[in-house]
């Protein structure tokens, strides 16, 4: 009974390929993020969705693009990838309980060869 | 968004109290001060939040003086499974900006 799933764990891809990560979320939260984590271990937001509404859209690539079918699911799919995008991604949600309590996915790392 | 400074990385030995102190000088009246610890390999996980004074939780406690431009994690009795990355965020509901953390090394 995962809370948040990311599928897939790991990806290993060719630069330019498109590629999608899925995220659920089974706690019937209303917000749902994408963060990347670089090599650096800096972890900065991507996208978040309320209801599958965009609401928080950083300064990120437009090969960038997520989707949200319905508020439990919050995709990332990636177009022409690039080195620069190798990270690791985690997909989050927001509680209802205390004021900032995000609860993460597991994370999938993406190596772009 | 408020901006946080915390030290880069402490050292301890298993069995000490541990503060982490996160200084938020810019902090706005509707943030909320919230710590996550995130392990290698995994996803952040939150530990603590306040507004004002001190929060206990059976994890940590949290102090925040009368001024909030400040918050001091408290740790007690670490292990080595506390070691960790450890990240104070300052900010209203659901948008989260995380800095570089405090890499926390326990030894035993």
């Amino acid at each position: 009974d995962t809370a948040v799933s990311q599928t897939p764990k790991y990806l290993v891809t060719q630069m330019g390929n498109d590629k999608s990560i899925k995220c659920e979320q089974n706690l019937g939260h209303d917000t749902m993020y994408w963060y990347k984590q670089d090599s650096k271990k800096f972890l900065k937001i991507m996208f978040s969705y309320n209801n599958k509404e965009l609401i928080i859209n950083e300064t990120v690539p437009n090969r960038f693009s997520p989707k949200s079918p319905d508020k439990a699911h919050l995709n990332l799919h990636i177009n022409s990838l690039e080195l620069g995008d190798s990270a690791v991604y985690f997909c989050a949600s927001l509680g209802t309980g205390n004021y900032n309590e995000q609860f993460f996915g597991p994370g999938t790392r993406l190596t772009v060869l | 968004l408020a901006k946080t400074t915390q030290p880069i990385s402490m050292d301890s030995y298993e069995g000490q109290e541990v503060n982490i102190t996160c200084s938020h000088n810019n902090i706005a009246t509707n943030d909320y001060i919230t710590w996550y610890q995130q392990f290698p390999s995994q996803g952040p996980r939150f530990i603590i939040q306040g507004y004002k004074t001190k929060v206990t939780n059976e994890v940590a406690s949290l102090f925040i003086p009368a001024d909030r431009k400040s918050s001091t994690l408290s740790l007690p009795r670490v292990s080595l499974s506390d070691t960790a990355v450890y990240y104070c965020l300052v900010g209203p509901r659901g948008n989260l900006i995380f800095g570089k953390g405090t890499k926390l090394s326990v030894k035993p």
